[in-house]
């Protein structure tokens, strides 16, 4: 079946400096890519998607490409501030079939430091 | 615009108690999706709703359903509550069904002693 795998975590990184969570995703036919954002106590929030190869997806300073080539879908931005402390889950909706469902990854955990 | 509402935000119960969730879509969306995010076990997929029938579950057991209503709000129902039911309910809304984006709520936190 569909799988999404994430980068283990946490990342512990400096403010201001370069984030890259990797995320490689196994799929029959052609999912939608998103990546949600959870920050402590809260519910999930729509950080960006890409629903078809080579899109770029892009919100707050984050970006990440849909590539089939190398089934990936990377989230990175190139400056992150304290404030982007959170949960990063990597996800795909089932292209193949019309199950409704999203597949997640494990969520890697990001902690920045000032 | 307002989002996906979930109530209560917390709920305690006792094993062998029945739980019921309750989720408002965004105005406008027909699909009403639940998932389990429990400890350990990541987001996993319970049931999904739409216009009002039950389109797909997850591999739960049949003691966790749900339904739809007219104005396309959701509940969820876990009957025989188990130790590990204990999880973040999240509820998720989208205009359509099937691979379109999902919009999800704050959740609610399940704690079953």
């Amino acid at each position: 079946g569909d799988s999404v795998t994430q980068m283990e975590g946490p990342v512990t990184l400096s403010e201001e400096a370069f984030l890259t969570i990797n995320c490689t995703y196994t799929a029959t036919g052609y999912p939608s890519l998103f990546w949600y954002v959870q920050y402590p106590g809260e519910g999930l929030q729509l950080l960006l998607k890409a629903t078809k190869a080579d899109d770029k997806g892009s919100n707050k300073g984050f970006e990440a490409t849909y590539r089939k080539e190398t089934t990936s879908f990377h989230l990175e931005k190139g400056s992150v501030q304290v404030s982007d402390s959170a949960v990063y889950f990597c996800a795909l909706s089932e292209g193949s079939s019309n199950t409704g469902k999203l597949i997640f990854g494990q969520g890697t955990t990001l902690q920045v430091k000032p | 615009e307002a989002g996906v509402t979930q109530s209560p935000t917390h709920l305690i119960k006792t094993r062998g108690q029945q739980a019921t969730l309750r989720c408002s879509p965004i105005s406008g969306h027909t699909s009403v999706y639940w998932y389990q995010q429990a400890l350990g076990l990541g987001l996993q997929f319970l049931l999904w709703y739409d216009e009002g029938e039950e389109r797909n579950r997850g591999n739960f057991p049949p003691r966790f359903s749900g339904r739809q209503f007219p104005n396309y709000s959701s509940e969820l129902n876990v009957n025989a509550l188990e130790l590990e039911d204990s999880a973040l309910y999240l509820c998720a809304s989208s205009r359509y069904g099937g691979p379109e984006t999902q919009y999800f709520g704050p959740g609610t936190r399940l704690l079953v002693l």
